[in-house]
């Protein structure tokens, strides 16, 4: 059974960093693309950033990119958003994701998410 | 980036109602696009990938199609444990992005 858990949310002032993890378990993380999607307060889904299955290819929104960093260990099965310059509108809910496989395009699996507040 | 537009953003039906969302998106997409059921507080559910492919474990009252830029979502039958707000999202390309979400709400 997947299993996802995220940690390491909390309450940060802009301008600061935050990393926040993610604990893989239930399926063989290695041969998996890895995603983080977050939700604001009250808004939609934004999908983040994506890792592949090995490290080497990694993507991100245009709202992110150059400030957060996407990574993974896969001897500890887990996964990691370094988030760098944090602003009040990255204030939201972090989910892991894992991807669907088997060719297909999703997100399959999500965790529980982990909230991230900026604010002074 | 690909833009995904959702219609309508909410909807008022009743249980048995056959309820219909649409998402649009700004280029082709191919059947690149899956579908999505929130409920408040509650990590989202992946229903549908490949425009069309009913996940396991998904009530057959779901269903998907569409391909290129037009795609929708039909319920045919509500249920009490449908209300939720629903998303659509492409995965054409990076970076990945998602409709802004149907609420469908009691009537």
């Amino acid at each position: 059974q997947v299993h996802l858990v995220e940690s390491g949310g909390g309450v940060v002032q802009p301008g600061t960093s935050l990393r926040v993890s993610c604990a893989a378990s239930g399926f063989t993380f290695s041969t998996y693309s890895m995603h983080w999607v977050r939700q604001a307060p009250g808004k939609g889904l934004e999908w983040v950033a994506v890792i592949s299955y090995d490290g080497t290819n990694k993507y991100y929104a245009d709202s992110v990119k150059g400030r957060l960093t996407i990574s993974r260990d896969n001897s500890q099965n887990t996964l990691y958003l370094q988030m760098n310059r944090l602003r009040a509108e990255d204030t939201a809910v972090y989910y892991c994701a894992r991807d669907l496989g088997n060719g297909d395009s999703a997100i399959g699996y999500w965790g529980r998410g982990t909230l991230v507040t900026v604010s002074s | 980036d690909i833009q995904m537009t959702q219609s309508p953003s909410s909807v008022s039906a009743s249980v048995g109602d056959r309820v219909t969302i649409t998402c649009r998106a700004s280029q082709g997409i191919s059947s690149l696009l899956a579908w999505y059921q929130q409920k408040a507080g509650i990590a989202p559910k992946l229903l549908i990938s490949a425009a069309s492919s009913l996940q396991s474990g998904v009530p057959s009252r779901f269903s998907g199609s569409g391909s290129g830029t037009d795609f929708t979502l039909t319920i045919s039958s509500l249920q009490p444990e449908d209300f939720a707000t629903y998303y659509c999202q492409q995965a054409n390309s990076f970076p990945w992005t998602f409709g802004q979400g149907t609420k469908v709400e009691i009537k």
